[in-house]
C-alpha cells in the first residue's frame, strides 16, 4: 500500500543546531507539504512543492528550508533550532495535476528544541 | 488570506448520540476536505467534497460552495470517534494550498 513516512518520530536537539526531518512518499504525488502544528494555531504551512526542483515559501518559512530532488523525498531543515520550533510536524503529499487534490498526511516528528 | 471558523469548539456527546460539526469561509474556496485527528496524533482524511453530500459508513459530509459552508455528521458516535476534527480549504486562485480551521474537539464517553 502506498503511504507517507516521517523520521524520526521524536527529535531533541539543541539550541544553534541544525536539524532535518524526512519526509518519503510512496503515492507518487506530484505535491508535498510541510505543516506544524501548534496549541492554539492549528495546523500552519512551512513549506510545499508542486514537484522535482519546485519549492515555495508557507505562511511561517523563516528559519526553515526545503529542497525537492525527486518525487518521493522532501526533507525539512531547520538551519539553526531555536526553541521557538518546538512542535509537531507534519508532512503531507497530494496527487496535484488537475486531479481531485485530497492531501494525505504523515505520522508527524515532535521535535523539542532545548 | 481565507479565515476558516469551525464550530463548536469543543463537543462531548455520550456513546450513540449524533452530531453536527459546521465549517463556515471567509471567502469562496475550492478543494474543501475533512480530516479527524485522532488522540494519538495521526490526521486522517475523511473526505474530499469540494460540494454536494458524501457519506462513509456513520460520517457524512455536505458541503454548500455557494454559501460558503460545509458540515459534517456523525452519526451513532462511539468513542474511537473521539478526537479534534479539522476543515481545510484552497482559496480560490492559490494552486493547492490548503488553509485549515483551529478544529473542533470531540469526546465520546460511555
Amino acid at each position: 500500500d502506498a503511504e507517507i513516512t516521517q523520521s524520526p518520530r521524536h527529535k531533541i536537539t539543541e539550541t544553534g543546531r541544525q536539524v532535518t526531518l524526512a519526509c518519503h512518499q510512496t503515492w507518487n504525488h506530484n505535491n508535498m507539504f510541510w505543516y506544524r502544528q501548534d496549541l492554539g494555531h492549528g495546523l500552519r504551512l512551512i513549506h510545499y512543492s508542486y514537484g522535482v526542483q519546485d519549492t515555495n515559501k508557507g505562511e511561517v518559512s523563516d528559519g526553515y528550508s526545503v529542497s525537492r530532488s525527486n518525487t518521493e523525498d522532501l526533507p525539512l531543515t531547520l538551519e539553526s533550532a531555536a526553541s521557538s520550533q518546538t512542535s509537531v510536524y507534519f508532512c503531507a503529499s497530494s496527487a496535484g495535476g488537475g486531479l481531485p487534490d485530497t492531501q494525505y498526511f504523515g505520522p508527524g516528528t515532535r521535535l523539542t528544541v532545548l | 488570506g481565507i479565515q476558516v471558523e469551525q464550530s463548536p469548539p469543543d463537543l462531548i456527546l455520550q456513546e450513540g448520540a449524533n452530531s453536527t460539526l459546521r465549517c463556515n469561509f471567509s471567502d469562496s474556496v475550492n478543494n474543501l476536505q475533512w480530516f479527524h485527528q485522532n488522540p494519538w496524533g495521526q490526521l486522517i482524511n475523511l473526505f474530499y467534497i469540494p460540494s454536494g453530500t458524501k457519506q462513509n459508513g456513520r460520517l457524512s459530509a455536505t458541503t454548500v460552495a455557494t454559501e460558503r459552508y460545509s458540515l459534517l455528521y456523525i452519526s451513532s458516535s462511539q468513542t474511537t470517534d473521539s478526537g479534534v476534527y479539522f476543515c481545510a480549504g484552497r482559496e480560490v486562485g492559490t494552486a493547492s494550498k490548503l488553509t485549515f480551521g483551529t478544529g473542533t474537539r470531540l469526546q465520546v464517553t460511555l
